[in-house]
């Protein structure tokens, strides 16, 4: 089964609305956090959020939330007031474990999501 | 501070050749990480490595190999490329005591012919 599916190939959305790429994963891990990357066409990635599985409150980083819905393992970015710089690709991602002191920090990559920003 | 830096941007080989790839992390940092992204089968892992110490490896043929040096730059090593082997070649890399942040240099493009 895969650990980050998501669902959206391609989405696009209107100047200034607010858009929602979805995210579920599975893990059986009780510690793990959850990434939000963008990837322009130049390729490099871009980190934008995370959320930690212990987090009570959801993340969010200036344009972007993170709707953290345990109980259903989803993990779905929201960007408000899109700009026409927000048309990449964006992959959500899961690191299993703690991620600190000996474990590992290898991410799971979803497959993407393609954002088109319509002026 | 500076982000991470990968050399080259972009390499062409011929099948059958070896290529080394250059990651410089993010000063301060101590843990890099690889991975190969292609249009098939997307993102990767391949290793991750902390002092100099591989902890992890994907799953992926021996062809691949890393190393990291004691200034935490890494590098990975493919032998005997393939036409597979053309791809994105990401580094990132992350402060040791923090659990949430990874940060990815802009990736070199290989192109196998």
């Amino acid at each position: 089964a895969q650990k980050i599916t998501q669902t959206q190939p391609g989405m696009f959305v209107q100047e200034k609305e607010a858009v929602t790429l979805d995210c579920t994963y599975d893990t059986s891990d009780q510690s793990y956090g959850l990434f939000w990357y963008k990837q322009p066409s130049s390729g490099e990635m871009i980190f934008l959020i995370y959320q930690g599985s212990y987090d009570e409150q959801n993340a969010t980083e200036g344009r972007y939330s993170l709707n953290f819905q345990k109980a259903r393992k989803s993990a779905n970015l929201v960007i408000s007031a899109s700009q026409l710089g927000d048309s990449a690709m964006y992959f959500c991602a899961m690191r299993e474990g703690p991620g600190s002191g000996a474990g590992s920090y290898q991410l799971t990559f979803g497959k993407g999501t393609k954002l088109s920003v319509i002026p | 501070k500076a982000g991470v830096t990968q050399t080259p941007r972009y390499l062409i080989k011929t099948r059958g050749q070896q290529v080394t790839l250059s990651c410089s992390p993010i000063s301060g940092h101590r843990s890099v990480s690889w991975y190969q992204q292609t249009p098939g089968q997307g993102l990767q892992f391949l290793f991750e490595y902390f002092s100099e110490t591989q902890r992890n490896k994907g799953n992926f043929p021996g062809r691949f190999s890393g190393r990291q040096f004691s200034n935490s730059r890494s590098e990975m090593n493919v032998s005997t490329l393939e036409l597979g082997d053309s791809a994105l070649y990401l580094c990132a890399s992350r402060d040791r005591g923090n659990s949430g942040e990874q940060y990815f240099g802009p990736g070199t493009r290989l192109t196998v012919t």
